[in-house]
């Protein structure tokens, strides 16, 4: 059974970093794309930054461009995302996903972020 | 950026109804990919490459379109059925989903 089980997210302070975690079992994780995607409260969904299986490629949204680093560990199963510079608007539970044929095949249950002053 | 616009945002359906709903990307996009979410939960892939229904999804679904205009379509309206619908499109990075359709139970 694929499992995706996000961690790191917590409060902080505008500015600060925060690194958040994806530990992936049940499937061979180094074979497959991996994501970032987020949801701010009661919002929609956005796509935050995507890493290819060998981690030769990363690709972020405009927004998070030179604040956020997509990085992944394929003999730990581990998908990272450090996230620095934050901003208020970066507030949302942020979920990995895999990426096969069928879009985003698998999502975490998440892991919520968000800022105190 | 490809902008996917859904509509309409919410849609109030008695058990049996037809359902539609209708997204609009603001370029051509190849395919659209359609995502349920339900309260408290992560989403799940319904629909992929326009029309094929991902593994468990009921057959009451249907999904078409091309171009810029697609639609998810529910033929019998059930309960199991009420959640947020999202398309998401892969043709041109970045990646971009749609705004979402709440489904309601009248």
């Amino acid at each position: 059974e694929v499992q995706l089980v996000e961690s790191g997210g917590g409060s902080v302070q505008p500015g600060r970093s925060l690194k958040l975690s994806c530990a992936a079992s049940g499937f061979t994780f180094g074979n497959y794309a991996m994501h970032w995607i987020r949801q701010a409260p009661t919002k929609g969904l956005e796509w935050v930054a995507s890493i290819s299986p060998s981690a030769g490629g990363t690709y972020y949204r405009d927004s998070v461009k030179g604040r956020f680093t997509v990085s992944r560990h394929n003999a730990e199963n581990t998908l990272y995302l450090q996230m620095d510079s934050l901003r208020s608007e970066d507030t949302a539970t942020y979920y990995c996903a895999t990426h096969d044929y069928i879009g985003f095949a698998f999502w975490g249950q998440g892991t919520l972020v968000t800022f105190s002053s | 950026e490809i902008v996917l616009t859904q509509s309409p945002t919410t849609i109030v359906a008695s058990p049996g109804e037809k359902v539609t709903v209708t997204c609009r990307a603001s370029s051509s996009v190849s395919y659209i990919y359609w995502y349920q979410q339900k309260p408290g939960a992560s989403p799940k892939p319904w629909i992929y490459d326009t029309s094929n229904l991902a593994s468990g999804v009921p057959n009451r679904f249907s999904g078409s379109g091309s171009g810029t205009s697609y639609s998810l379509t529910i033929n019998t309206m059930e309960t199991e059925d009420a959640a947020i619908y999202y398309c998401q499109q892969w043709s041109s990075s970045p990646w971009t989903f749609g705004g979402g359709t709440k489904l309601e139970l009248k």
